[in-house]
C-alpha cells in the first residue's frame, strides 16, 4: 500500500514558540492530505483538509491563525502549531486518501507534540 | 450536528467472535469505513462500505444498513493481536478526497 511519512515523530517545546510538522506522500501524489490531533485514548478529530495549491479549509472551531497549512507540492503538507501552549500538547496524525474504490486513507506514523 | 456512536470498550477470548455496532448521524454519508489503531500507532484500513450488505475480508467482516444508518464490524477467530482501538468512520463528502468523520472508538481487549 501507500506510504505517508511525518516528520518528526516526538518534539518537545516551550510554551510560546511554533513548531512545525512535515507530512508526506512517499510514493503517490496528494492533492488532498488532512491533519487531525488525537488526545490519549479519544477519539481523531478532524482539523483541516489541505489543498495543494490553494488554501487548507478548517473544520469549526480550529483556529486557523494558530494552526497554520501550507501543501506546497504534491507530495507535502506542513503544519505549524504557532505560539505553543501546553493544551495544544496532543498527537497530530495526517492523512492522504487513496484514489481508488475504497477511499481508503492512508495515515502517517504521527507527531507527539509536548509543550512545556 | 454529526455523530457516530460506538461502544467504549468490549473484551473477548482467543477465538472468539466479537461484533462492534456504529450508528451515525451525519449530515452527509458516502460510505462507512473501519479503522484499527493500535497504541502509538497509526490507524489502519479495515473495510469500506458505500452499499447495504456484507463486506468479507478474511477474518474481518463490515456490514451496512443505511435505512438504519448503522453499520457493524465482525472480528471472527480472534487473536491476541486483535487488541486494539476499533474506529468507524463516515465519509462525509463525495469524490475522492472525502473528508472522514471519526467515531469516538472501541477498545477491544483480547483474551488468552
Amino acid at each position: 500500500g501507500a506510504v505517508v511519512s511525518q516528520h518528526p515523530s516526538w518534539v518537545i517545546c516551550k510554551s510560546g514558540t511554533s513548531v512545525k510538522i512535515e507530512c508526506r506522500s512517499l510514493d503517490f501524489q496528494a492533492t488532498t492530505m488532512f491533519w487531525y490531533r488525537q488526545f490519549p485514548k479519544q477519539s481523531l478529530m478532524l482539523m483541516a483538509t489541505s489543498n495543494e495549491g490553494s488554501k487548507a479549509t478548517y473544520e469549526q472551531g480550529v483556529e486557523k491563525d494558530k494552526f497554520l497549512i501550507n501543501h506546497a507540492s504534491l507530495t507535502l503538507s506542513t503544519l505549524t502549531v504557532t505560539s505553543a501552549h501546553p493544551e495544544d500538547s496532543s498527537f497530530y496524525i495526517c492523512s492522504a486518501p487513496e484514489q481508488g474504490a475504497r477511499y481508503e486513507q492512508y495515515f502517517g506514523p504521527g507527531t507527539r507534540l509536548t509543550v512545556t | 450536528g454529526q455523530s457516530l456512536e460506538q461502544p467504549s470498550e468490549v473484551t473477548a477470548v482467543e477465538g472468539a467472535i466479537v461484533q462492534i455496532n456504529c450508528t451515525y448521524q451525519t449530515s452527509g454519508f458516502y460510505g462507512l469505513s473501519w479503522y484499527q489503531q493500535h497504541d502509538g500507532g497509526a490507524p489502519t484500513f479495515l473495510s469500506y462500505n458505500a452499499l447495504d450488505g456484507l463486506e468479507e475480508t478474511g477474518r474481518f467482516s463490515s456490514f451496512l444498513s443505511r435505512s438504519d444508518s448503522y453499520g457493524y464490524l465482525l472480528l471472527q477467530e480472534l487473536q491476541m493481536k486483535d487488541s486494539a482501538s476499533y474506529f468507524c468512520a463516515v465519509r462525509a463528502t463525495s469524490g475522492n478526497t472525502g473528508k472522514l468523520i471519526f467515531g469516538q472508538g472501541t477498545t477491544l481487549q483480547v483474551k488468552p
